[in-house]
């Protein structure tokens, strides 16, 4: 079946414009994970939503970063008056069916986000 | 919080030789440690798992063991080939209000040379 799809593969913004990255989880996976990954970094966790419970938003770095998962599915990270801080991939993942990170998570290609 | 670190941060081997990676953990709750590999421009891939009531699993030419009195579990890779060069992260569980998020090491750069 499909896997997790991310879009757009790259996103090129000005300095304090917003921005929005879709993810796509693979269908019947409950939880899905937001992860940045700066230019020959780790994996830097930010938000975790697990079927209808409040998500974990320990990660997420300030309060210009939100995201949203509607039905249950889509994700939508928002990143409001970028910096050029914010540049790195931001890497969707998800697991399933019951969710958790001791289900495998299945990571999307990512959006790679340039801020000039 | 969970502070998970790794090492070496690169690694460069001759072909067929073995590879050690070794991470640490800070939370001794953590309960589980995957190992994800991820290829130039790709996306990190599952290669092993183990959890905190096993001591050691193997798979093939991977294999992961666990040392939860000292916190540490390391990652060996036998007769090593070109196509093992990527970058491996480990990474842990910690428990906040439940085990609900991955804390990843920072990678490892394997090199892996004819």
């Amino acid at each position: 079946g499909a896997g997790v799809s991310q879009s757009p593969s790259n996103k090129v913004t000005e300095k304090g414009k917003d921005v929005e990255l879709r993810c796509d989880p693979i269908s019947g996976h409950t939880a899905l994970y937001w992860y940045r990954q700066s230019l020959g970094q780790g994996l830097e966790f930010l938000i975790y939503f697990q079927g209808n419970s409040a998500p974990d938003k320990s990660g997420l770095p300030s309060d210009r970063f939100s995201a949203e998962r509607t039905g249950g599915s889509v994700s939508t990270l928002t990143i409001q008056r970028t910096q050029q801080e914010d540049s790195a991939v931001y890497l969707c993942a998800s697991s399933g069916p019951k969710g958790g990170p001791t289900d495998t998570q299945y990571f999307g290609p990512g959006t790679r986000l340039t801020v000039l | 919080g969970e502070n998970v670190e790794q090492h070496p941060s690169t690694l460069s081997v001759q072909e067929g030789d073995s590879a050690v990676i070794k991470c640490t953990y800070s939370d001794s709750a953590s309960n589980y440690f995957p190992w994800y590999k991820q290829e130039l421009g790709k996306r990190p891939q599952l290669i092993i798992d183990i959890r905190s009531n096993v001591g050691e699993k193997k798979d093939q030419r991977i294999a992961v063991t666990l040392n939860k009195t000292a916190k540490h579990f390391s990652l060996h890779i036998t007769e090593t080939q070109p196509e093992d060069s990527a970058v491996y992260f480990c990474a842990a569980t910690p428990f906040s209000g439940g085990y609900n998020k991955l804390i990843f090491g920072a990678g490892t750069r394997l090199a892996v040379h004819p």
